[in-house]
């Protein structure tokens, strides 16, 4: 069974602080990598996708693949209040038929 | 641009009725999804269509059938709901499998 694991939260982060979201899976074969963002009873909407071990950069969002270590992370800087949601990570690879294999959210509060 | 249309947003059921949720996306996408998100259990994939004229069973399929119309629309059906059944569906479309989903508003429904 195809698995990926994230705190299911809440993490409360204050105003302007980093925040930071992980996630780990247990295919190695993976290849492809998401985080997506959801606000309440709304669907989900991509924030980043990474391909390669490293850092990508978007924003205020940085991503982080360490494929050795099956760990993918996102980082958000100065976080907003209005990036209070639940955050969820999405993996593909060749194993899973390159199927999203989601992890359940990590609900995140930024406190003004 | 409209991306992934959903109909209808939301429907109540009595069990034993049918009915179909539509799906269409104007991304010239290749591959679409639906998916079913319950609470505390992240989003789980019922069908998919890597291409036009190709269905494909997903994590949870049983109780639901699906049809690639073309390559825009993707219709999800229930042919005798059930109260387990009541869940928020949500149809996704990607340029192909290797790349990243989006996901249309959501269909919320409720069978009693």
């Amino acid at each position: 069974q195809k698995e990926v694991e994230q705190n299911s939260g809440p993490l409360s982060v204050p105003e302007g602080a980093i925040a930071s979201l992980n996630c780990t899976y247990s295919d190695r074969g993976s290849q492809s990598f998401f985080w997506y963002r959801q606000y309440s009873g709304k669907s989900p909407e991509l924030i980043m996708s990474i391909y390669s071990n490293g850092d990508k950069e978007d924003g205020r969002f940085t991503a982080q693949l360490n494929k050795a270590s099956q760990y993918v992370s996102l980082l958000i800087r100065d976080s907003q209040p209005s990036d209070s949601a639940t955050y969820l990570c999405a993996v593909k690879g060749v194993d899973s038929n390159y199927q999203l294999i989601w992890g359940a959210g990590t609900k995140l509060i930024i406190k003004p | 641009n409209a991306g992934v249309t959903q109909t209808p947003k939301f429907q109540v059921l009595k069990t034993g009725q049918s009915m179909t949720l539509q799906c269409a996306q104007d991304m010239n996408h290749n591959s679409m999804y639906w998916y079913r998100q319950d609470p505390g259990m992240g989003l789980r994939l019922i069908y998919y269509s890597a291409s036009e004229g190709t269905t494909d069973k997903g994590e949870v399929p049983n109780g639901y059938n699906v049809s690639r119309l073309n390559k825009r629309e993707f219709s999800l059906r229930l042919e005798s709901a059930a109260p387990s059944q009541t869940s928020v569906y949500f149809c996704a479309s990607s340029e192909s499998v290797n790349t990243e989903a989006f996901f249309g508003q959501g269909t919320r429904l409720t069978v009693v």
